[in-house]
């Protein structure tokens, strides 16, 4: 079993309409919560981070994680056309020289 | 100019033959990465280094080497490339804040023939 699962998708969404990213985890160890979105032949960029439990908001984006069921979400309102884009999940420790895991990605489509 | 630069962008070579992928920054970081990106695979670690003198085997490092020959500058090599090494590589950066968030170059696409 991976340490973090991610649907791949992919997803295609009407413009407008909320979107929902998840991953979930096994390494009850993590701490820091990330999202990348990665566009088509470009690096990922980290999009938002949270530390342990709670939710964050960014615009049309939030970022919410729940610890007691090791599960993280991305919610995306008002989907444009630009958010088309790969969005991987990403989490480590709180130990300063652990490494990121990543999950595998979601690719989404934002239908005009 | 991009923060992370990886040279060459594109490459296609043939089983056996020795590459190597280059990396600097511009952002004055001491850690750098080497990831490769397959599809179903997500990001996977090569190698990192978190100062010029320190290198460190990430989860799949078996047919490949680095060198960090200074700050700024991470080098990956393949000593002899087989087909399962083509893929996406990319490098990062990143300094030492809570987040550890990655800088990311472009990528550089391998084919290995």
């Amino acid at each position: 079993q991976k340490e973090v699962e991610q649907d791949p998708g992919p997803l295609s969404v009407p413009e407008g309409a909320i979107v929902s990213l998840n991953c979930t985890y096994s390494n009850s160890a993590f701490q820091y919560f990330m999202w990348y979105r990665q566009y088509s032949r470009k690096g990922p960029e980290l999009l938002m981070y949270t530390y342990s439990s709670g939710n964050k908001e960014d615009g049309r984006f939030t970022a919410q994680v729940d610890k007691s069921s090791k599960y993280i979400s991305l919610f995306i309102r008002d989907s444009q056309p630009s958010d088309s884009a790969t969005y991987l999940c990403a989490m480590r420790s709180n130990s300063g020289n652990e490494k990121l895991t990543f999950g595998t990605g979601t690719r989404l489509t934002i239908i005009p | 100019d991009a923060d992370v630069t990886q040279t060459p962008r594109n490459r296609i070579t043939k089983t056996g033959k020795r590459i190597m992928l280059e990396c600097s920054q511009t952002k004055g970081h001491d850690r750098m990465y080497w990831y490769r990106q397959d599809p179903g695979l997500g990001l996977r670690l090569i190698y990192y280094s978190f100062d010029v003198k320190d290198i460190n085997k990430g989860e799949i490092s078996d047919g490949y080497s680095v060198s960090r020959q200074a700050q700024a500058k991470f080098s990956l090599s393949l000593e002899s490339a087989i087909p399962n090494q083509t893929a996406l590589y990319f490098c990062a950066t990143s300094d030492q804040v809570n987040t550890g968030e990655l800088f990311f170059g472009e990528g550089s696409r391998l084919t290995v023939l």
